[in-house]
């Protein structure tokens, strides 16, 4: 069936520093790619998505990249800052009845 | 475009009473989600609709949990006879779907600010 994998939190970094958090993920058909962030205290929001391979998707200076050879959809940024500070999670949605399956979430804590 | 809202933000109830939750979806999306986190973890899917039509129900939901989405906008979630279990965030999503219009084709769910549950 369909899954995601995403990489334990938490990650933790000092601020300026370049993040990745990994995301795989098990699909049958042609999935829809998110990431979505979840600031402490509130709902979930939708940072970026590709609904193709080997789109781009990017928002807040953030990137990942539909990777259908590695069936990967990595979150990236170059400069993180404090406010990042977040959980992220990544999801795929389910090309047959558009239902999401989640990841686990990252915990991401960046120290000034 | 008000985005998705929920009410009440926080209820807290005392273990055995029930409690209902409401959503208003974006206004167009015929798809409304509920979904229940707690902390540290990932949203687990309770229930969908497509318009009045509740298409789908987690089967780890207990029979107290029901929802209603009657006239295919707002959708009400109710829990009977609360546990201290149920405590959590109550989270609602929409979505459209098979025609044009944002998130058409992709899944895409937009959030509620959620409604936190405390039970006593």
């Amino acid at each position: 069936g369909n899954s995601v994998t995403q990489m334990e939190g938490p990650v933790t970094l000092s601020e300026e520093a370049f993040l990745t958090i990994n995301c795989t993920y098990t699909a049958t058909g042609y999935p829809s790619l998110f990431w979505y962030v979840q600031y402490p205290g509130e709902g979930l929001q939708l940072l970026l998505k590709a609904t193709k391979a080997d789109d781009k998707g990017s928002n807040k200076g953030f990137e990942a990249t539909y990777r259908k050879e590695t069936t990967s959809f990595h979150l990236e940024k170059g400069s993180v800052q404090v406010s990042d500070s977040a959980v992220y999670f990544c999801a795929l949605s389910d090309p047959s009845n558009y239902q999401l399956i989640w990841g686990a979430g990252t915990k991401l804590i960046i120290k000034p | 475009d008000t985005g998705v809202s929920q009410n009440p933000r926080h209820k807290i109830t005392k273990r055995g009473q029930n409690v209902t939750f409401r959503c208003d979806p974006i206004s167009e999306h015929n798809r409304l989600y509920w979904y229940r986190q707690t902390l540290g973890q990932g949203p687990e899917f309770l229930t969908y609709f497509q318009n009045e039509a509740q298409l789908e129900k987690s089967r780890l939901l207990s029979d107290r949990f029901s929802a209603e989405r009657p006239k295919g906008s707002f959708s009400t979630l109710e829990i009977q006879r609360t546990e201290q279990g149920d405590s959590a965030m109550y989270l609602c999503a929409s979505s459209k779907v098979g025609t044009s219009g944002r998130g058409v084709r992709t899944g895409e769910l937009f959030f509620g600010e959620g409604s936190r549950l405390t039970v006593l």
